[in-house]
């Protein structure tokens, strides 16, 4: 069975500082990986997606995948209060469906 | 002008019921899904619509039947509601399945119907 794992936290950072969300995934052939943040009551929304090995930049937000390890992981620098939403990560397989983790919360007090 | 709209909003109904969710998309994808999320906040697929051409049924029951009339909608209808079924339901759609080019396999999500079954 397909599936991806994350701490479902809460996470708590102070404002300003970096919060690292992380995630494994089981199913060798994924070969996309999505990072979505979903306020209270709200859908996901789309924040980074990565699809090599490596990091990729994007403002304040860093996605790195390690497909070796099986692992992706988003920093968030700087954090604000706005940050604080649930984190999901998600494994895609060309032709399947997003296999999402269960989420992280991240609580960034000021 | 909303990407991906779904209506309706809320849904609060009785057990035994039949309802129906509507889906729209105005991003020109090829491919639609149905997502369920629980009181646990786990996002999990339902169906995904490919061309109007069912591609993936999850072990979803049959009391839930999806239909595309054409590329831009999905709709989800659920026969003989139970409680169980109470959730958010989200809708997404995606250029295409296969992912053949960078950030068209990219999932956009609906506001989402929360469905409430008394």
């Amino acid at each position: 069975q397909k599936e991806v794992e994350q701490n479902s936290g809460p996470l708590s950072v102070p404002e300003g500082a970096i919060a690292s969300l992380n995630c494994t995934y089981s199913d060798r052939g994924s070969q996309s990986f999505f990072w979505y943040r979903q306020y209270s009551g709200k859908s996901p929304e789309l924040i980074m997606s990565i699809y090599s090995n490596g990091d990729k930049e994007d403002g304040r937000f860093t996605a790195q995948l390690n497909k070796a390890s099986q692992y992706v992981s988003l920093l968030i620098r700087d954090s604000q209060p706005s940050d604080s939403a649930t984190y999901l990560c998600a494994a895609y397989q060309a032709g399947t469906a997003l296999i999402f983790g269960k989420g992280t919360t991240l609580s960034v007090s000021s | 002008d909303t990407a991906v709209s779904q209506t309706p909003k809320y849904l609060v109904t009785q057990m035994g019921n039949d309802k129906s969710i509507k889906c729209e998309q105005n991003l020109g994808h090829d491919t639609m899904y149905w997502y369920k999320q629980d009181s646990k906040k786990f996002l999990k697929i339902m169906f995904s619509y490919n061309n109007k051409e069912l591609i993936i049924n999850e072990t979803v029951p049959n009391r839930f039947s999806p239909k595309s009339p054409d590329k831009a909608h999905l709709n989800l209808h659920i026969n003989s509601l139970e409680l169980g079924d109470s959730a958010v339901y989200f809708c997404a759609s995606s250029q295409d399945l296969q992912g053949w080019g960078v950030g068209t396999d990219t999932q956009y999500f609906g506001p989402g119907t929360r469905l409430t079954v008394l």
